[in-house]
């Protein structure tokens, strides 16, 4: 399966600045994918990022407040955008490969945990 | 909406007892279904997979069982160890994948 990387792992920041948090992928990807998970929730799919076109949101994400870019087939950025302490959050990079069972199968980056004071 | 839910918060097993985890979903267009394990500070870690053409799969101590008709499947791990205490999420779909919300595991030495 593949390999991702998130960075930063973890970060502390201020109410109304952005960060972005960056996935590397070991090989190339047609989709990646993020979520979130709030604080004793569930993971919660925040768009889907395709590369050469526009990331798809879901219900109740919005492109100004969660920025996506897919310059290439291995490589996303995400930006929370004007972070209220309500992002405070654990935001997920995954990507789908074929399982053994033929399933499509997602593997996640470890994750960038953000705290907003 | 949700559409997968888990239901139990919480599960407490005795070492060496089945454990039997619980999901339910509504999209009946789902072809995938998948379990991952989760521990604090760290990504969800893939367990066992289910395809919707398929009803049962085993994979060691993991196995996962599909009702199409009550949209509803289970993982049953047997025997459960102290190790597999962890967050325990189901999730649904084909290309994007919806996730239940969760069942923390404590097996019980």
């Amino acid at each position: 399966s593949a390999v991702i990387s998130q960075k930063p792992s973890r970060d502390i920041c201020q109410r109304g600045t952005s960060l972005t948090i960056q996935c590397q992928v070991d090989s190339q990807v047609t989709m990646m994918f993020w979520y979130r998970q709030q604080p004793g929730q569930s993971l919660t799919l925040i768009a889907t990022a395709n590369q050469g076109s526009e990331a798809t949101y879901e219900s109740g994400f919005v492109i100004d407040k969660f920025p996506i870019s897919r310059p290439n087939l291995t490589f996303s950025t995400l930006t929370v955008s004007n972070m209220s302490p309500e992002d405070s959050s654990i935001y997920l990079c995954s990507v789908v490969g074929r399982g053994h069972s033929g399933a499509n199968v997602l593997t996640f980056g470890a994750g960038s945990r953000l705290t907003v004071l | 909406d949700q559409q997968v839910k888990q239901n139990s918060p919480s599960l407490s097993v005795q070492e060496g007892r089945i454990s039997i985890l619980n999901c339910d979903y509504t999209n009946s267009m789902f072809d995938y279904f998948l379990w991952y394990k989760k521990y604090p500070a760290e990504g969800p870690t893939f367990l066992i997979s289910i395809s919707s053409i398929k009803d049962k799969n085993e994979d060691g101590r993991f196995t996962v069982f599909l009702n199409k008709s009550a949209k509803h499947l289970s993982l049953h791990i047997v025997p459960s160890q102290p190790g597999d205490s962890a967050v325990y999420f189901c999730a649904a779909g084909g290309n994007q994948f919806y996730f239940g919300t969760g069942t923390s595991l404590t097996v019980i030495p």
